[in-house]
């Protein structure tokens, strides 16, 4: 597709269920990335892929946390035993390279919402 | 640690005036800048960005920005601002160990008719 796309872009859980959810990048992009994003806060990073590697999870707030692209391309971010405080919109980005030459492009987002 | 902040929670201004969104960045080496606009309900979208040469970047939509490494800054600017640059702007830099992008909290432009 022409961008970054998000599925669902809405999603409800109840607390304590497991969720996941899907990231389609660019065609062709290296990079991707995972952000959270709290309600009036900026974007916060999660996560880092370079083709199929992870190569940075240092932002993923816990071990219900869990972020895979295991084929290089769409990638799953996965929330086991959801709580209230998981509610944010999570971002998913890609790049053609690294961000040292290239930017990144974001998703609509997919807003989590548990309750 | 690299971080960047955005002073200004909210800044309104007249359609037809210039505009400035401040940000200014705390970095070790060179800073790699980037500003973004999210609309309700939209994703981010990349405006411009400041790797290398010209302090003066030219982005999307008419806006501009201003890397000021003296001061640590890295301005966003209009000539003449729309009702329709009204959204939420966020400043970033890339983390120098890292590649990833760091944000600031973002500001509220509103531009009155």
């Amino acid at each position: 597709g022409a961008g970054v796309s998000q599925s669902p872009r809405y999603k409800v859980a109840k607390r304590g269920q497991d969720v996941a959810l899907r990231c389609d990048p660019i065609s062709g992009h290296v990079s991707l990335f995972w952000y959270q994003q709290a309600l009036g806060q900026g974007p916060e990073f999660l996560t880092y892929f370079q083709n199929e590697a992870q190569l940075d999870k240092s932002g993923l707030p816990s071990d219900r946390f869990f972020a895979e692209r295991p084929e290089g391309s769409v990638s799953t971010l996965k929330i086991q035993r959801t709580q209230q405080e998981d509610s944010a919109v999570y971002l998913c980005a890609s790049s053609l390279e690294g961000l040292q030459t290239r930017e990144a492009f974001f998703g609509q987002g997919t807003r989590l919402t548990v309750v | 640690a690299q971080s960047v902040a955005q002073p200004e929670d909210q800044v309104n201004v007249a359609e037809g005036n210039p505009l400035t969104v401040k940000c200014t960045y705390s970095v070790s080496g060179n800073p790699y800048l980037f500003w973004y606009v999210q609309y309700p309900n939209r994703g981010l979208q990349f405006l411009l960005k400041y790797i290398t040469g010209d302090n003066l970047v030219k982005g999307s939509y008419g806006f501009e920005a201003e890397f000021n490494k003296s001061q640590t800054s890295f301005h966003l600017k209009k000539p003449s601002a729309l009702v329709s640059d009204s959204a939420l702007y966020f400043c970033a830099v890339r983390d120098i160990d890292y590649n990833k992008l760091i944000f600031g909290a973002g500001t509220r432009l509103a531009v009155h008719p």
